[in-house]
């Protein structure tokens, strides 16, 4: 079946630097690759997202890679903010246009 | 601001009572989902709805029923509740497959006595 790969699993950076959080998939079909962000006691909210025909995506601070040879996509987070602590997800779209959801990157910022 | 509503933040059941899990949506969506969150499993996708009526299986529907009535409302019906379903309920809502982008609820803790 398909599978979705995220890494790491738990990253701390300091206030102000930056946060890398990668997403491996399998179903080379994938068109659709968003970033979700889930804080304390509320529901995953998307954050961005890229299509299969765009490499890079940035809004503000936030920016989104895609290799799609490599099947890989990555979440960029600059000069962190103590708000930027949440728990990430990245969802690549399934070949039944379904979203397959990773297991979940617990970001710290440290101040 | 659109919005995806569950009617309770925390619910507390007995083993073998019947569970209602309610979901709204403001936003005119076609697609509904049900899932649950538990720690180290990540979202696993209970049941999910394309269209009024319409209802299809995800991953894990044993113990679960669903209801879409009307395009607004997806309900999550657990039978005959039981402790290994106490977790995080979450509801999301979609515009049609293929265009990405689920607005999700707060979520419903459950817990199973």
């Amino acid at each position: 079946g398909e599978n979705v790969e995220q890494h790491p699993s738990t990253l701390s950076v300091q206030e102000g630097d930056s946060a890398v959080i990668k997403c491996t998939y399998s179903d080379s079909a994938s068109n659709y690759f968003p970033w979700y962000k889930q804080e304390l006691g509320k529901g995953p909210q998307l954050i961005i997202d890229i299509r299969s025909n765009v490499g890079e995506k940035k809004d503000q601070r936030i920016a989104v890679t895609l290799n799609k040879t490599a099947k890989h996509f990555s979440l960029h987070i600059t000069e962190t903010q103590p708000e930027d602590s949440a728990v990430y997800f990245c969802a690549p779209e399934g070949s039944n246009y379904q979203l397959i959801w990773g297991a979940g990157t617990k970001l710290i910022i440290k101040p | 601001d659109v919005k995806v509503t569950q009617s309770s933040r925390y619910l507390v059941k007995r083993t073998g009572e019947k569970v209602f899990l309610e979901c709204v949506q403001d936003m005119d969506h076609e697609n509904m989902f049900w899932y649950r969150q538990d720690p180290g499993l990540g979202l696993r996708l209970i049941y999910f709805s394309y269209d009024v009526k319409m209802k299809e299986k995800g991953d894990i529907p044993e113990g679960y029923s669903v209801s879409r009535e009307k395009k607004e409302r997806f309900s999550l019906i657990l039978e005959s509740a039981s402790t290994n379903q106490t977790s995080m309920y979450l509801c999301a809502s979609s515009i049609p497959t293929g265009l990405g982008g689920y607005t999700f609820g707060s979520g419903t803790r459950l817990t199973v006595v």
